[in-house]
């Protein structure tokens, strides 16, 4: 049972245009979301997370946006450029430190 | 500073038989956790040790197993291999096990069941 929904499966963008990737989740005990990023050959690499009590946060490109009551959230890669084409997991973790992923998101980007 | 390390990093086992893959976390960390990552599953929740012990345990058959040692290094069995758990193995420690710790994961461990 997949705890966090993750779409697309796959995502084609070109070069500086903007890749939206979303997630749902329904279990209220999670309180963390990261987000991960893997490139082939690689285990997963912690990119951005965010806290429940805030509405959104950008590092750099990238920007998470949290809609607590509607359990969503999604990131956003701005001027997205070949080097962002990896996959892409969202993820919930409860406090006792269980952590679900979403299936994932292929990312291209095309130059 | 040394990155998780798992070993080895591919294996080949034949059905039915079993395996042991070995995890050494981040000096430091206290939490490790493992995951099984295939094509069509995504990254599948095994079981997470703090202090030596299982603290979390995912949706998977008893033929799973771990322990964790006393210098936080965790082993993962897997008995009686089917077809299907070829998969790459991932595991990932963290400092404390609070839910804001980052996680670091290894690169993994291929398994290939013949």
């Amino acid at each position: 049972q997949q705890q966090v929904k993750q779409s697309p499966q796959s995502l084609i963008v070109q070069k500086g245009g903007i890749s939206i990737i979303n997630c749902a989740y329904e279990n209220t005990a999670f309180d963390y979301f990261p987000w991960y990023q893997q490139f082939p050959g690689k285990g997963p690499a912690l990119l951005i997370a965010i806290r429940p009590d805030v509405s959104e946060k950008k590092e750099g490109r990238f920007t998470i946006s949290f809609n607590k009551s509607a359990k969503q959230f999604s990131l956003h890669i701005m001027d997205s450029q070949p080097g962002d084409s990896a996959t892409y997991f969202c993820a919930a973790k409860k406090r006792n430190n269980d952590m679900r992923f979403g299936a994932g998101t292929r990312l291209t980007v095309k130059p | 500073k040394a990155g998780v390390t798992q070993t080895p990093r591919y294996l080949i086992k034949t059905r039915g038989q079993q395996v042991t893959l070995s995890c050494s976390p981040i000096s430091g960390h206290r939490s490790v956790s493992w995951y099984q990552q295939t094509p069509g599953q995504g990254l599948q929740f095994l079981f997470e040790y703090f202090s030596e012990t299982q603290r979390n345990k995912g949706n998977f058959p008893g033929r799973f197993s771990g322990r964790q040692f006393s210098n936080s290094r965790s082993e993962m069995n897997v008995s009686t291999l089917e077809l299907g758990d070829s998969a790459l193995y991932l595991c990932a420690s963290s400092l404390v096990g609070q839910s804001t710790d980052g996680y670091t994961f290894g690169s993994g461990t291929r398994l290939t069941v013949v």
